[in-house]
């Protein structure tokens, strides 16, 4: 595609609830990234996919917090039992192996009340 | 946690004014890059920066990277009201790892008044 896309734009659940983020890559890329940007923390690393490698996810914030990626496309974010401290925009971005330039999408704006 | 920070955290000037945005990190890094961001959406890479560089032109950018003093500048000149945005440093490599995971600066907010 023309660029990363993401899904939803923004969505609003309520404390307690499992939320799913979509993102399809650019096609060819072969490396994901999610990443959060809230007030407090500014932007923060959260899980990175390279090809069929093993996903380094040193940066998810606690075992709610899941992703996977499908075919090497499509990633999915999943928070389960959201918190109010969940929300945050949710940024995915996507590269070629090998360049160090990432792409991102414009982010999923998450409101947990 | 964030790599570094940004100065100033907000910047305000004039049309046709230059603008100077820093950058510090705190660990070796394999290549830093910056970034702009409009309305708090998607981030849009402007220029990269290796280790073994120390300055690097785009257009109306101009970065400089100083790794003995783990810091780096962003000049825009002759901005432009279109050029108001948030601006990120990012840093690639932290630890000595080369892969892509990058570490952001807390940003700088530049107003660019018509």
């Amino acid at each position: 595609g023309a660029g990363v896309s993401q899904s939803p734009s923004n969505k609003v659940t309520e404390k307690g609830k499992d939320v799913e983020l979509r993102c399809d890559p650019i096609s060819g890329h072969t490396a994901l990234y999610w990443y959060r940007q809230s007030l407090g923390q500014g932007l923060e690393f959260l899980i990175y996919f390279q090809g069929n490698s093993a996903p380094d996810k040193s940066g998810l914030p606690s075992d709610r917090f899941s992703a996977e990626r499908t075919g090497g496309s499509v990633s999915t974010l999943t928070i389960q039992r959201t918190q109010q401290e969940d929300s945050a925009v949710y940024l995915c971005a996507s590269s070629l192996r090998g360049e160090q330039t990432q792409y991102f999408g414009p982010g999923t704006r998450l409101l947990v009340l | 946690s964030q790599q570094g920070e940004e100065d100033p955290q907000a910047l305000s000037i004039q049309e046709g004014e230059n603008a100077t945005m820093n950058c510090s990190y705190k660990t070796s890094i394999n290549n830093l890059q910056w970034y702009r961001q409009n309305s708090g959406r998607g981030l849009v890479h402007l220029i990269l920066i290796r280790s073994n560089e120390r300055e690097k032109h785009s257009g109306r950018l101009r970065v400089t990277l100083d790794t003995s003093k783990k810091s780096s500048s962003l000049l825009i000149t002759a901005s432009r009201a279109a050029d108001t945005a948030s601006y990120f440093c990012a840093t690639d490599g932290a630890g000595g790892t080369s892969y892509g995971k990058l570490t952001f600066g807390q940003g700088t907010i530049l107003t660019v008044h018509p």
